[in-house]
């Protein structure tokens, strides 16, 4: 069974620092592209940050370009995000999601996702 | 990037359809067949229900279903059900290996 699992969530004053994990099982995580999304309290979705399958070619939503770092581990099964210069429009949940990838290629739709970590951004 | 807009609320009673719709511009959901949607009940992840456009992947009931004309993709859900009350998001590729999602759209089951 696939399972996602986020971790690291909390309490963070503006302008401080937080790192997101999410814990893969029940697939072989190196042959997926792995991304990151959150979701604001009360609002919609939105997209955040993406790496490919070996961990190279991240990219970033432009509202978190240059303060968010995307990462994984392949050999631990597990993806992070290193969060910096936090805002208080960072406030959300933030969910890891699976991109569906099948021999080699990847098809741009998240088929598994997480059950998120709220990071709260407050003083 | 924009999000893609679609309307705040659809609702029905059961047993009928509706059609959600989401519109992009020509740069996400008028350049790719890459469009997804998803449903989100409360607190909970969102679950994938279609993906490039039209397809269902397996366990996703028939009643839903995909389409898109030009810059505007829709979902129908056909013999509404109480379990289809949640909120659901369109999501296009935009290029570059980044997406956008819809602003959503609450379901409600009258």
């Amino acid at each position: 069974e696939v399972q996602l699992v986020e971790s690291g969530g909390g309490l963070v004053q503006p302008g401080g620092s937080l790192r997101l994990s999410c814990a893969a099982s029940g697939f072989t995580f190196s042959n997926y592209a792995m991304h990151w999304v959150r979701q604001a309290p009360g609002k919609g979705l939105e997209y955040v940050s993406a790496i490919s399958s070996y961990g190279s070619s991240p990219f970033y939503a432009n509202s978190v370009k240059g303060r968010f770092t995307i990462s994984r581990d392949n050999s631990k099964n597990t993806l992070y995000l290193q969060m910096g210069s936090l805002r208080a429009e960072d406030m959300a949940v933030y969910y890891c999601a699976r991109e569906y990838c099948s021999g080699g290629s990847c098809w741009n739709y998240f088929d598994y996702w997480g059950q998120g970590t709220l990071v709260t951004v407050s003083s | 990037q924009s999000a893609l807009t679609q309307p705040a609320s659809v609702s029905g009673p059961p047993g009928q359809s509706i059609t959600i719709s989401c519109t992009g511009i020509s740069g996400d959901v008028g350049s790719y067949n890459l469009v997804s949607w998803y449903q989100q009940h409360p607190g909970k992840a969102p679950k994938l229900m279609i993906y490039e456009v039209s397809k269902r992947p397996s366990g996703v009931s028939n009643r839903f279903s995909g389409s898109k004309s030009g810059n505007t993709a829709s979902l129908t859900i056909s013999g509404l059900q109480a379990e289809d009350e949640a909120d659901y998001y369109c999501c296009s590729y935009v290029g570059s290996r980044l997406y956008v999602f819809g602003n959503g759209t609450k379901v409600t089951v009258l």
